[in-house]
């Protein structure tokens, strides 16, 4: 079964420093990689996804991912955050089993950008 | 266009008693699905509806959870008799097309639910 991890359960930065949030996955087959951020009192939102083709995936707000297929890793990353970042973000992985294309979820990594 | 909705926002129930989620897919998508996020844990897949027969529901914790999917609208997910480990945060989830994978799956705000 597929697993992922994030090691870091909070990361917190002052406003325009850079961030980098952690996620493990464990499968060795081709798989498809998401991110998801959850805003206070929000659902959760597509943030980025890695299917094909470029390792390196940019969101419209600044973050990127890149997919690094050796260490099975797909770290997000932004150059300098603003307040506004501040939210929960969610490393998934595909998972094919049991007939249906579904998402295995991280733990979740809370941002708290700082002034 | 409506997103996915999702009634309570929040329930507090007493252990031993019934409660019933619900969620309103985005209108003419197929895929619906359901995941539960624990306090302090990931967030776990539940069950995937395509309309209204179930495709996958190995994620179903036991057999306390119904979920269903009448007309291939709208769903329920019925927990009956609540115990303390089911609180949590109820998600729900719809795409379009089958390989949700391919095309972007939506969620609502969640139902978070607590059991005392």
């Amino acid at each position: 079964a597929q697993s992922v991890t994030q090691l870091d359960s909070q990361v917190p930065v002052f406003e325009e420093a850079p961030v980098e949030l952690r996620c493990n996955y464990s499968s060795s087959v081709s798989v498809y990689l998401f991110w998801y951020v959850q805003y206070p009192n929000q659902g959760l939102q597509l943030l980025l996804k890695y299917l094909s083709g470029s390792t390196l995936v940019e969101s419209i707000n600044g973050f990127e991912a890149e997919f690094n297929k050796s260490q099975t890793s797909f770290h997000l990353r932004k150059p300098s955050v603003h307040i506004s970042d501040t939210a929960e973000y969610f490393c998934a992985v595909s998972d094919l089993e049991g007939g249906s294309e579904k998402l295995v979820f991280g733990k979740g990594t809370k941002l708290t950008v700082n002034p | 266009e409506a997103g996915v909705t999702q009634f309570p926002s929040h329930s507090v129930i007493e252990k031993g008693q019934t409660v019933t989620l619900r969620c309103d897919p985005i209108s003419g998508h197929d895929n619906l699905y359901w995941y539960r996020r624990v306090m302090g844990k990931e967030i776990k897949f539940l069950l995937h509806f395509v309309k209204e027969s179930k495709q996958d529901e190995s994620g179903m914790p036991n057999n306390r959870f119904l979920a269903e999917r009448t007309g291939g609208t709208y769903s329920t997910l019925k927990v009956q008799p609540a115990e303390l480990e089911d609180s949590g945060v109820y998600f729900c989830a719809s795409s379009r097309d089958m390989g949700a994978l391919n095309t972007e799956a939506f969620f609502g705000q969640g139902t978070r639910l607590t059991v005392v």
